[in-house]
């Protein structure tokens, strides 16, 4: 089944504790990007990225890093999470068709709480 | 940098009446893509839209892309209870820049 999957679906942490939340493709797609959705916020882009080692930042960055080994993983990493990361992030994923992004899949969301 | 405006925030209709959500980018954009998310649930994929002045239709949704390509509408004729949900839009200005900018979205909800 052609799916996104997300590790751990929820976590609850401590201010400064480094963690990775783990995005993982099975349908071969290019590119692949990390939304955080907040409360009359929306969906905001993080990172995202087109293919194995290349990323480029999007609206929100400040506070993650990613990176993209794989073609199918692309892990995002909170080096020192804040309070104000706290949020429900989304892993997406989609085929590239010349310069526009295909149907994005999204993953089930991970939950994260920053104590 | 690039923003996308969506109106309404909101939208109480009854059952069998029309909806209309409006996106508004600031910039010209290569495509503008439409999701929608249930409660609770991720984002679902429902169409892209490319070409200026494009119109495309899935059943009771009708997909417009404006002349300018700076603007797009999403449709819905005769809501069901089916259709509640929060619907967003989304666009990239393309070329070199695949930056993915999502509108905050329109929570539709639908009185049977």
């Amino acid at each position: 089944e052609a799916q996104v999957t997300q590790n751990p679906r929820y976590l609850i942490t401590v201010t400064g504790k480094k963690l990775t939340v783990t995005c993982s493709q099975n349908m071969n797609h290019e590119y692949m990007s990390w939304y955080r959705q907040d409360p009359g916020l929306g969906l905001r882009q993080i990172y995202y990225s087109m293919n194995v080692e290349v990323t480029d930042k999007g609206d929100v960055p400040e506070g993650y890093k990613v990176s993209r080994k794989e073609k199918r993983n692309f892990p995002l990493i909170l080096e020192s999470p804040s309070p104000n990361q706290t949020s429900l992030y989304f892993c997406a994923s989609s085929l590239l068709a010349g310069s526009i992004t295909d149907t994005q899949y999204f993953g089930p969301g991970t939950r994260l709480t920053v104590l | 940098g690039q923003q996308v405006m969506q109106i309404p925030q909101y939208q109480h209709v009854q059952e069998g009446e029309d909806f209309t959500t409006y996106c508004n980018s600031s910039t010209t954009l290569s495509n503008i893509q439409w999701y929608k998310q249930r409660p609770g649930g991720h984002p679902v994929f429902l169409i892209q839209l490319v070409k200026s002045g494009e119109v495309k239709k899935q059943k009771r949704l009708t997909f417009q892309f404006g002349e300018a390509k700076k603007n797009s509408s999403l449709h819905i004729t005769a809501t069901q209870t089916t259709d509640v949900g929060t619907y967003f839009c989304a666009g990239s200005r393309g070329g070199s820049n695949y930056k993915l900018t999502f509108g905050k979205g329109t929570l539709l909800t639908v009185n049977p």
